[in-house]
This record gives C-alpha cells, sequence and structure tokens, in this order.
C-alpha cells in the first residue's frame, strides 16, 4: 500500500486565501521535503523538516513524527502559487523516500 | 544550492531500442537517484547509489538498469525500450545523512 497518503488531491483557492494540505503516513518517518512541481514541470524545493515547523513567507510547514503527519500551510494564495504540490518523506533507518501523489492546487483571480 | 542537470531534456525512442538518460551533479553528493514520474501519479524510486561504482535497485527497477561511474554521473539504462516506459525521468542528488533531496529537470522519454 502506499506509505504516504497526501490529500487533498485538487485544491482551488481564490487569490488571497489559504488552506493546507497534508501528508499522513503508514509507518513512522524520519524527516519529510515539500516540494512545488512548477508548470514546466520543474521540482522546486519548499522544505525539508526532520521535525517542528519551518516558515518561508506564505508557506508555513509542520512535522509531527510521533502522529505521522505533515502539513503545508499556504496563505495570502497567489497566481503563482498554482501547481502540483507533492511531499516525500523517509523511514527511520533509510536513506530512501516515498512520495504521495500530490495536490493540484489552482489559485483563481 | 545543488546543481543537477540531466541529458537529454527529450527523447523520442523506438519500440525495442536502448535509450540511455545521463544526470550530473556538481555538489558532492553521496546519494543519486533516478525517478519516473507518470501523469497524475508521484514520483517512483528506479534506482539509486550512494558511492561510485556501486547501484541499487528501488521500488520499480524492472526494466531499467544504472550505472553509477563517478560520483558525479549516474545513468539510467532502458536496454529494451517498451511503451510502457513513456514517462518523465527525474534526477536527484543528496549529501549523506539529514539531507534533503535536490532534482534535475527531468527528462520526458517518449516510446513509441
Amino acid at each position: 500500500g502506499d506509505q504516504v497518503e497526501q490529500s487533498p488531491s485538487a485544491l482551488s483557492l481564490h487569490e488571497g486565501t489559504g488552506s493546507a494540505l497534508r501528508c499522513n503516513f503508514t509507518t513512522t518517518m524520519r524527516a519529510v521535503q515539500w516540494f512545488q512541481q512548477n508548470s514546466r514541470g520543474s521540482l522546486i524545493n519548499l522544505f525539508y523538516l526532520a521535525s517542528g515547523t519551518k516558515e518561508n513567507g506564505r508557506l508555513k510547514s509542520t512535522f509531527n513524527s510521533k502522529e505521522s503527519y505533515s502539513t503545508l500551510h499556504i496563505r495570502d494564495a497567489q497566481l503563482e502559487d498554482s501547481g502540483t504540490y507533492f511531499c516525500a518523506a523517509a523511514y527511520t533507518g533509510y536513506q530512501n523516500f516515498y512520495f504521495g501523489k500530490g495536490t493540484s492546487l489552482t489559485v483563481i483571480p | 544550492e545543488a546543481a543537477v542537470t540531466q541529458s537529454p531534456r527529450s527523447k523520442v525512442a523506438v519500440t525495442g531500442g536502448k535509450v540511455t538518460l545521463s544526470c550530473h551533479q556538481t555538489n558532492n553528493h553521496d546519494y543519486m537517484y533516478w525517478y519516473r514520474q507518470d501523469t497524475g501519479h508521484g514520483l517512483r524510486l528506479i534506482h539509486y547509489s550512494y558511492v561510485a561504482d556501486s547501484t541499487e535497485k528501488g521500488d520499480i527497477p524492472d526494466g531499467y538498469k544504472a550505472s553509477r561511474p563517478s560520483q558525479e554521473n549516474f545513468s539510467l539504462i532502458l536496454e529494451l525500450a517498451s511503451l510502457s516506459q513513456t514517462a518523465v525521468y527525474f534526477c536527484a542528488s543528496r549529501g549523506t545523512g539529514d539531507a534533503e533531496q535536490f532534482f534535475g529537470p527531468g527528462t520526458r522519454l517518449t516510446v513509441l
């Protein structure tokens, strides 16, 4: 089965609003990484967390290893935030990452 | 920031032909990875390597080989390309320990 479950699969936001994307893990993960895939298909690094919370501009991410989830909060959404957001997580003691299937975000003017 | 480049950026191949995708990184990273992405899906790991001259199977290695001739270079080889291997292929690198991955721009492969 899938080790990383992302929700929602798709999301529409009006400019200036915000929402949260979530990844649930089926086992204990040691780290999570969040990416944005833009319209050109490039994967842009957003956050890497081994624990706690990180913030960068209008984005904030939290990783709770004990409760097996991570969230990505977007506030004041802009048109350029449109794209697909992926999380990837690695097991404790394992060097490789498992990806979720992504959340497709559309920001509406 | 990590620099990972891939070549070619796109390729059309014929069924049964041999395809080689190349990846080069300039950040002295030990780990390198090959993933494939199919439309509407996340990335799945094909092969990876943590040291030159050694490769390991990922989650979907069937139909693919990998080669790591140096720390900087990591190739993905399709000996007999098949229609089902049409996808976008991403290479990534990562340092040892608690470190994030950095991705190349991707190679769009179409097998006809």
